[in-house]
């Protein structure tokens, strides 16, 4: 197993356009977890799904973001009408369910740098 | 509602000192506590965790925690540092029920020859 995999690694788009950026979770895993980071600051918690359900989702996420988890396996997170505050790093991480506290919680992907123009 | 608290931005020590980075939580509820490891330009590696059982707590690289409840703190130390170990630490909690991480603002270790 390649652990966490994210694409693309770096992204730089014009303000109004949409991206959408793709992470795959280690395979046996069914918790998925979405963060979004800035520069100089800790990792914020976005959104995460069990399975294909999304469980929860932070105040952080506005409208303009959408996040899918379609059969379970990888997620897409898509930022529609991509504004300059938006430029940090999007970090996603999984775990198993049950037994997730015994093995450290989250293994984390090397995140998509989003630079927003 | 949690928050983590992280008190140095910026740690400078020279190679082979020891090392200490602070870490404060506040919270409601039980905590399970980590510290995670970020080198530039890579996602978050765990280097130790506190769930429950003894307060102090050994991860990799040498590097050892301490859960104090009483003072509501989780400091990390190292009693030897590398060049290698720059890097920027965060410290990181999550309730009993355990979905979501909250992390401090990070600790950036720059370690001098």
């Amino acid at each position: 197993d390649t652990g966490v995999s994210q694409n693309p690694r770096h992204k730089i788009t014009k303000r109004g356009q949409n991206v959408t950026f793709r992470c795959d979770p280690i395979s046996e895993h069914n918790r998925l977890y979405w963060y979004r980071q800035t520069l100089g600051q800790g990792p914020e918690f976005l959104t995460y799904f069990q399975n294909e359900a999304q469980l929860e989702k932070s105040r952080l996420l506005s409208d303009r973001f959408s996040a899918e988890r379609p059969k379970g396996s990888f997620s897409t997170l898509e930022i529609q009408r991509t504004e300059q505050g938006d430029s940090a790093m999007y970090l996603c991480a999984s775990s198993p369910t049950t037994v997730w506290l015994l093995w450290g919680g989250y293994t984390f992907g090397s995140g998509t740098r989003l630079t927003v123009v | 509602a949690q928050s983590v608290t992280q008190l140095d931005s910026q740690v400078p020590v020279f190679e082979e000192a020891p090392v200490e980075l602070r870490c404060n939580y506040s919270s409601s509820v039980s905590v399970y506590l980590f510290w995670y490891v970020q080198y530039p330009n890579q996602g978050l590696q765990l280097l130790l965790k506190y769930l429950s059982g003894s307060t102090l707590v050994k991860g990799i690289n040498g590097f050892e925690a301490e859960f104090n409840k009483s003072q509501t703190s989780f400091h990390l130390r190292k009693p030897s540092v590398h060049i290698s170990d720059t890097a920027e630490y965060f410290c990181a909690v999550s309730g009993d029920a355990g979905n979501m991480l909250t992390f401090g603002g990070g600790t950036r270790l720059m370690v001098k020859p």
